[in-house]
Order: structure tokens, then sequence, then C-alpha cells
């Protein structure tokens, strides 16, 4: 079965550069959510998509914006990037939003900022 | 604030014993529980728990919640060494939440030969 798609898989960036992953949801998922998972944590909520509008807000910074496209794939773009953000980032995707959803993962991406 | 917490952080055993990992949460507006294993790569999904007293089961795997209580369980009978991994619970709801999830810490499991 398909799953959801992420890329790149992994990801070096220098202190204030700008990095943009990608996220592919399952076929007729609707609803693309963002996580950010640090060394040694639980995955932290950034931001949800339900059709292309913007259904959740999490502890995403403003140095980061999203959005969500007419095909459903998702951007996450990462400007003025710190060492901080190194972590490595997850999509999941549901078909519909909320939480009587199951709500089902991508690989994530690995960014390391150097 | 809403609050996922596991126990026991981790936990070692050996080939046939049965393990049970334990979730407690405090989230208003509870919607839902699930139960994610991960294995250094993406969570998995194993459960997606919304009522109380319902047993899901999946092979060796079974979970269970009790939203009284505010906790759910899940266990793995006759562990095997491919059931090492970190197990995170997860709680959908909190305010006007459209469907983050909370995730607690993780239990790792160690299951030695």
């Amino acid at each position: 079965a398909a799953g959801v798609i992420q890329s790149p898989r992994h990801l070096i960036k220098e202190k204030r550069e700008t990095a943009t992953l990608k996220c592919y949801p399952i076929p007729r998922h609707d609803t693309v959510y963002w996580y950010q998972q640090g060394p040694g944590q639980d995955p932290q909520f950034l931001i949800s998509f339900y059709e292309k509008m913007q259904s959740d807000k999490g502890s995403i910074p403003d140095r980061f914006s999203a959005q969500q496209f007419s095909d459903y794939h998702s951007e996450l773009n990462m400007s003025s990037l710190e060492l901080g953000d190194s972590a490595l980032y997850f999509c999941a995707s549901s078909l519909g939003q909320g939480n009587s959803y199951e709500q089902y993962f991508g690989p994530g991406t690995r960014l390391t900022v150097t | 604030e809403d609050k996922v917490v596991q126990s026991p952080l981790s936990l070692v055993v050996h080939e046939g014993d049965t393990v049970t990992l334990n979730c407690s949460y405090e989230v208003t507006n509870f919607r839902s529980l699930l139960w994610y294993k991960q294995e250094k790569k993406a969570p998995t999904f194993l459960f997606m728990l919304t009522s109380s007293g319902i047993e899901k089961k999946s092979g060796r795997l079974s979970s269970i919640l009790d939203k009284k209580e505010l906790f759910s369980i899940l266990n793995i009978t006759a562990t095997q060494t491919g059931d090492s991994a970190v197990y995170l619970c997860a709680v959908g709801g909190g305010g006007t939440s459209y469907g983050k999830l909370t995730f607690g810490q993780g239990t790792i499991l160690t299951v030695h030969p």
C-alpha cells in the first residue's frame, strides 16, 4: 500500500540558510500534519492543513511557514536556520481532519544544521 | 497544558515475556488515543482508541482505554526480539485542535533473545 512520501530524506544546511521539506500524503488523504522530533525527544506538533487550508498550529517558529497545494502535497519552508532546528521532521496524513482519523507517518527528513 | 505520560520509560525483557506499557493523559476535549511503534524511523501506527473498555487486538498486541481514569495500556504477549522499539502513545484533542497529536515521551522496549 502507498505510504506517505517525504523528500529529501536527509538535508544538511548551514546556519542562516533556508530549507524546504516536501510531503506527499497517502493517496486520497486530504489532511497533512508536520511534526518535529529532536534527538531523544517525542514528536512535537508544528502545523496541519486540511483541504489546503491551515487547520491547526502548534509550536512552529515564525521563521517557518508551510502550505498545502491543490494536489494535497505540502511543503515546510524553514528560513534563517539555527543549530537548534536540527531534528527529524515527520509528515503525517489522514483521511479527514479531526482526531477520529488515524494519522500515518512518513519516513521523515533528517535536517542537520551546521 | 495538555500532557501525556508514559511508563515505564524503558523496559528490558527476554523473548517470550509479556509486557504492559502504560499511558496516562490530561487533555482537554479528548478525542482519541493512538499507539505507535518507532524503530529509528517513522512511527508506525498500531491502534487508535476512542471508546472506553473496548479492547483492540492485533496478533500479540492489544490495547484498551479507560476514559474515566484517563489511561491506556498496551500489552504485548510472547515478546520477540523484533518487538524491540520505542512505543509512543499520542492523544488527539485539546482546545480547538482539529487533529494535532500530543505525544508521550515513549517507552523503550528491549527484548533479549
